[in-house]
């Protein structure tokens, strides 16, 4: 298993443009997550599913979007990125959506400029 | 509503001294609870957890007891290694699917 993927590992983008974070899981996995880590401020969750083709806001929805068409596959993508979402992007995923108990995987992280 | 404070860092240590880093919690319901550590440059791995108050979980010498009366769940450690520097996050994870993460303290252990 290669676990949760993350790619790129690095991007630098302009004020304005769009882009995709990929992120992408092989062990079945109902639940996916995407996080934001910023120094002082821990990991703050974007947005969630609980299942192929189900998804929803998490604590800093703003500017961003997700789709979920597959079980493996759960893209964030940045609409018109901005200095403020300068930051290291982790995608996670765990067995079950309703799993108090789960353990959550990482990936290694997608660490975004935004000039 | 559910949220984790952790002891701001960095903490300091020399090598074989004995480590405490603080977490408590506010929750509803019965969370379970989460250490996790991130070393230079990756991604969060999990370093142990808690399911039910009175659960000790432990791995690679650490170790954290959940706490319900004083609602904490305080990572140890009895002697600690250059190779534990790292950023540690504790976290819970309610009834509900999402996890709730501390702000993350930093361990520097030198020789």
């Amino acid at each position: 298993n290669a676990g949760v993927t993350q790619t790129p590992k690095f991007q630098v983008l302009k004020t304005g443009q769009s882009m995709t974070l990929q992120c992408a899981q092989d062990m079945n996995h109902e639940y996916m997550s995407w996080y934001r880590q910023d120094p002082g401020m821990g990991l703050r969750l974007i947005h969630y599913s609980v299942g192929a083709g189900i998804t929803d806001q998490g604590e800093v929805p703003n500017g961003y979007n997700v789709s979920r068409s597959t079980t493996e596959d759960f893209p964030l993508r940045l609409l018109s990125a901005a200095p403020s979402q300068t930051s290291v992007y982790f995608c996670a995923s765990s067995r079950r959506s309703t799993g108090a108990t789960d353990t959550q995987y990482f990936g290694p992280g997608t660490r975004l400029t935004v000039l | 509503g559910n949220s984790v404070t952790q002891m701001e860092g960095p903490v300091t240590l020399s090598e074989e001294a004995f480590l405490t880093i603080n977490c408590t919690y506010t929750a509803t319901g019965y969370p379970s609870l989460f250490w996790y550590v991130q070393y230079p440059g990756e991604g969060l791995q999990l370093l142990l957890k808690a399911t039910k108050a009175d659960d000790k979980g432990s791995n690679k010498g650490f170790e954290a007891t959940y706490r319900k009366e004083t609602t904490s769940f305080h990572l140890e450690k009895g002697s600690v290694q250059v190779s534990d520097s790292a950023v540690y996050f504790c976290a819970l994870r309610p009834d509900t699917d999402k996890l709730i993460f501390g702000t993350g303290t930093r361990l520097q252990v030198f020789p």
